[in-house]
């Protein structure tokens, strides 16, 4: 089945050490989102790749960036983990830009700091 | 103010139940809603999908949007234990040109026998 895995589903850090989480895809679309959800609050949009176009909300701290190799392919790289970066993070894709594009997600990362 | 607001719950309901769940928010420009799905320590899965106002129907499922009220509702008819879960609705701002959601904080659903 076509889909969107997330590894690893529960990562651990220290507190300061840089954490990557990653994210791929079988479904061939074109962007690939992340999404950070802390308990009992909404999912909030961190950053979107289009292609190879990153775009990046406004209110992401500079402690998170991304990559994208290939179009299969998209990371999550946390430079410096704080206690408030504790979360579920949230690999999405979908077809196209265009607004209203649906999005399909992976099952997660869940993020923990020592 | 959020954007979107959504009853936390938790809702606790008997089996063939009807459930609603309900949204409201504040931004005129949400022109896209959707319904997704959270099982525990799953991601969100696409549920219902609306553009316009009305009402759209798959199954046991039924998705209401009323954007004279910036009001939308999701109706679950015989409601299963299968069906606990989180209930998020989430939105598209069509002005802003891009594909952004923006979610509520979801309803924790339980089914019971």
């Amino acid at each position: 089945d076509a889909m969107v895995i997330q590894n690893p589903r529960y990562q651990v850090t220290q507190f300061g050490k840089p954490v990557t989480l990653s994210c791929s895809q079988t479904l061939n679309h074109n962007v690939m989102y992340w999404y950070q959800q802390k308990s009992s609050q909404a999912p909030k949009l961190l950053f979107h790749y289009y292609d190879k176009d990153f775009n990046n909300e406004a209110d992401t701290p500079d402690n998170f960036q991304s990559r994208r190799p290939n179009t299969s392919f998209c990371f999550l790289d946390i430079r410096s983990p704080g206690l408030g970066d504790a979360a579920m993070y949230l690999c999405a894709t979908s077809r196209e830009r265009q607004v209203g594009a649906p999005q399909h997600f992976g099952d997660g990362t869940r993020l923990s700091i020592l | 103010q959020k954007e979107v607001e959504q009853d936390p719950g938790p809702l606790s309901v008997p089996e063939g139940a009807i459930v609603s769940l309900n949204c409201t928010y504040s931004n005129s420009a949400f022109q896209y809603f959707m319904w997704y799905r959270q099982y525990s320590r799953k991601g969100p899965e696409l549920l219902m999908y609306t553009y316009s106002s009305g009402n759209k129907e798959d199954g046991r499922f039924t998705a209401q949007v009323d954007k004279s009220s910036k009001y939308i509702s999701l109706f679950i008819r015989d409601s299963q234990p299968s069906d606990s879960a989180t209930y998020l609705c989430a939105m598209i701002d069509s002005t802003g040109g891009g594909n952004k959601l923006t979610f509520g904080t979801g309803t924790q659903l339980k089914v019971e026998l």
